[in-house]
């Protein structure tokens, strides 16, 4: 596609539920980088794949959290029993992996609100 | 991972030159310098990114000392919709993961 997509933009749920959280890549992007900002804050790194593979997951916060990419291309973020500090913006960004040019390209996060 | 360390806020007026420093005392050797810019319930934007000496585009230009360890991001006659949070960030380019810092709020006003 032209850009990242991200789905839902918004997600309210309650405490202790399960939620899944959605990005398409641009096209043909190798690597795939997911962030999460709370208010006020710059994003903080979750987790990088490159290709199928998670190649860096060091930014979990958690083993409730947990990312998948099994074709190489979309990307499922899980989260399990969830917590009210959970909220925040969850973003997610891809770049070609080798080009240094153009940097990485964000979608517009989805908003987790956790009640 | 290098840190950075760059002004929390700045303000600046319609048609001035607004120039951001950002600090990154322990480069190294293999990083980049990228500047990315952030609308509120949007996510980062690609501004620009460097290695050494000065680069321009249609945006913006950054100026890299010779010892790399600061970075100045000079935004040329802004105007009220380039109010938004400038991070600075080193790191290999697009590859591996960005640390991002809090930013420079940058507030123009008319």
């Amino acid at each position: 596609g032209a850009g990242v997509s991200q789905t839902p933009s918004n997600k309210v749920t309650e405490k202790g539920k399960y939620v899944e959280l959605r990005c398409d890549p641009i096209s043909g992007h190798t690597a795939l980088y997911w962030y999460r900002q709370s208010l006020g804050q710059g994003p903080e790194f979750l987790i990088y794949f490159q290709g199928t593979g998670a190649a860096d997951d060091s930014g979990l916060p958690n083993d409730r959290f947990f990312a998948v990419r099994p074709e190489g291309s979309v990307s499922t973020l899980k989260i399990q029993r969830t917590e009210r500090g959970d909220s925040a913006v969850y973003l997610c960004a891809s770049s070609s992996g080798t080009d240094n040019t153009y940097g990485y390209t964000f979608g517009s996060g989805t908003r987790l609100t956790v009640v | 991972l290098a840190k950075t360390t760059q002004p929390i806020s700045m303000d600046s007026y319609e048609g001035q030159e607004v120039n951001i420093t950002c600090s990154h005392n322990n480069i190294a050797t293999n990083d980049y310098i990228t500047w990315y810019q952030q609308f509120p319930s949007q996510g980062p934007r690609f501004i620009i990114q460097g290695y050494k000496t000065k680069v321009t585009n249609e945006v913006a230009s950054l100026f890299i000392p010779a010892d790399r360890k600061s970075s100045t991001l000079s935004l040329p006659r802004v105007s009220l919709s380039d109010t938004a949070v400038y991070y600075c960030l080193v790191g290999r380019g697009s590859q591996g993961n960005l640390i991002f810092g809090k930013g420079t709020k940058l507030s123009v006003k008319p």
